[in-house]
């Protein structure tokens, strides 16, 4: 399996606290990504980076933020969790913008009550 | 970006092929053909990709149709293992994301 580990695997939070996930890979790929997967919507992209702090939104970036100071690392916070945003969050890798070869990690559960 | 349509579900007995359709009837000259499955609780995994030709490799083969309106994922020995939502997406090289839709349950039985 490719080096990404997500963290934390599972985590319950309540409304409107803030959380932050984390995506650490050891494969030095510049494209990096969060999705969220929900029953019957499949995996949507949230936000993904091209490099160290550069970043740019995807079709479901609402009430999401990210930061990518380190190749290495790639941040999802939610300022102000809701109900809405329980799901499972999978960070994805790929080497350049054209490959689509993306390898995944195995998901965070997150379960805003 | 084209979209796909795949059956909801399909079975296969172990050991024999499993045969996964796809139809992309609105896929244009640059795009590819791309296959993901998801095994419970994991990310998905990368199977295969092609533009016109068929491709094989240690995963599958896959088969297009000379008009490119349609595919098919083989898995030439299915395993239990093998059991897992498999996700046909079209995707060109214009740097959109790619776009998983609902993907087909393949349940491979004993």
């Amino acid at each position: 399996d490719a080096g990404i580990t997500q963290s934390p695997r599972h985590k319950v939070t309540e409304t409107g606290t803030p959380v932050t996930l984390r995506c650490h890979q050891t494969e030095n790929h510049r494209y990096m990504y969060w999705y969220r997967q929900d029953p019957g919507h499949g995996l949507r992209l949230i936000h993904y980076s091209y490099g160290v702090k550069d970043t740019d939104k995807g079709e479901v970036s609402d009430g999401y933020s990210v930061s990518r100071s380190k190749t290495e690392d790639f941040l999802l916070t939610l300022e102000s969790a809701t109900s809405s945003q329980t799901s499972v969050y999978f960070c994805a890798i790929s080497e350049s913008r054209t490959d689509e070869k993306l390898f995944f990690g195995s998901g965070t559960q997150l379960s805003v009550l | 970006d084209a979209k796909t349509t795949q059956p909801t579900s399909m079975d296969c007995a172990e050991g024999r092929a499993a045969n996964l359709p796809c139809n992309h009837s609105t896929i244009s000259g640059n795009e590819y053909v791309y296959w993901y499955r998801q095994i419970h609780s994991q990310g998905p995994q990368y199977i295969i990709h092609g533009l016109k030709n068929n491709e094989t490799n240690e995963m599958a083969s896959l088969i297009i149709t000379e008009d490119r309106k349609s595919s098919t994922l083989i898995l030439p020995h299915a395993t239990l293992r093998d059991t897992a939502v498999y996700y046909c997406i079209v995707r060109g090289t214009s740097g959109s994301r790619l776009t998983f839709g609902e993907g087909t349950q393949l349940t491979v039985n004993p």
